[in-house]
């Protein structure tokens, strides 16, 4: 089945450490994308990618890095700069320039230890 | 810009009542507006989107939502909840000029189901 995977489930990060979150995908999309989801406050877009090699920037990208190598995969490195990073990260992709719905994976929750 | 405003952080029904979760839209161009569901520590499932077309949209699991451009809403309704609908609920927007780019999103509801 097609669908998004993303890895580890849990991570924990030490302070100073920079911590990677997988995602890869096998639906043929084009664009892929990271969310931030904190309680109550939705999910905001950090960074996205329409095409390997080139991605943009979303409202919170501060402190975040990503790289887009291949189509199928969209890592997500969240750095030491990153000073709240304790949230839950949601990976998501879709057709480019289509009325086609995001497909999200399970989500990373990501704490400081 | 684009902007999603949901009413209403936390619903609570009984089982069998209507359920009813607001949403209402800022957009200066056609949108594309969708809603999903979250279950606790998983990611978003579609559960029904309007792009063009008949402006009432049916879903999964027996939700349905109508677009109202005068009003700016897209308003989610079910006619009798289910234990099971217990979840978190999103409603989102992209302007159908932009569509395949990010979405945005309104805060979210809680919707709570007692026996």
């Amino acid at each position: 089945d097609g669908g998004i995977t993303q890895s580890p489930k849990y991570l924990f990060r030490k302070e100073g450490q920079n911590v990677t979150l997988s995602c890869e995908q096998n639906l043929n999309h084009d664009a892929m994308y990271w969310y931030r989801q904190d309680p109550g406050q939705g999910l905001r877009l950090i960074y996205y990618s329409q095409i390997v090699n080139d991605f943009q920037k979303g409202d919170i990208a501060e402190g975040y890095s990503v790289s887009r190598e291949k189509k199928e995969s969209f890592p997500l490195t969240v750095t030491s700069a990153q000073k709240n990073p304790t949230a839950f990260y949601l990976c998501a992709s879709s057709i480019v320039y289509s009325n086609q719905p995001q497909h999200f994976g399970d989500g990373t929750r990501l704490s400081i230890l | 810009a684009q902007s999603v405003t949901q009413l209403g952080s936390h619903v609570s029904v009984s089982e069998g009542a209507l359920v009813l979760l607001r949403c209402n839209y800022s957009s200066s161009v056609p949108p594309y507006l969708f809603w999903y569901v979250q279950y606790p520590n998983q990611g978003l499932q579609l559960l029904l989107k309007y792009t063009t077309g008949a402006t009432l949209v049916k879903g999964i699991n027996g939700f349905e939502a109508e677009f109202k451009k005068s009003e700016t809403s897209f308003h989610l309704t079910k006619p009798s909840a289910h234990m099971s609908d217990a979840a978190e609920y999103f409603c989102a927007v992209t302007p159908a000029n932009q569509a395949g780019t990010a979405l945005i999103f309104g805060k979210g509801t809680t919707l709570s189901v007692s026996s």
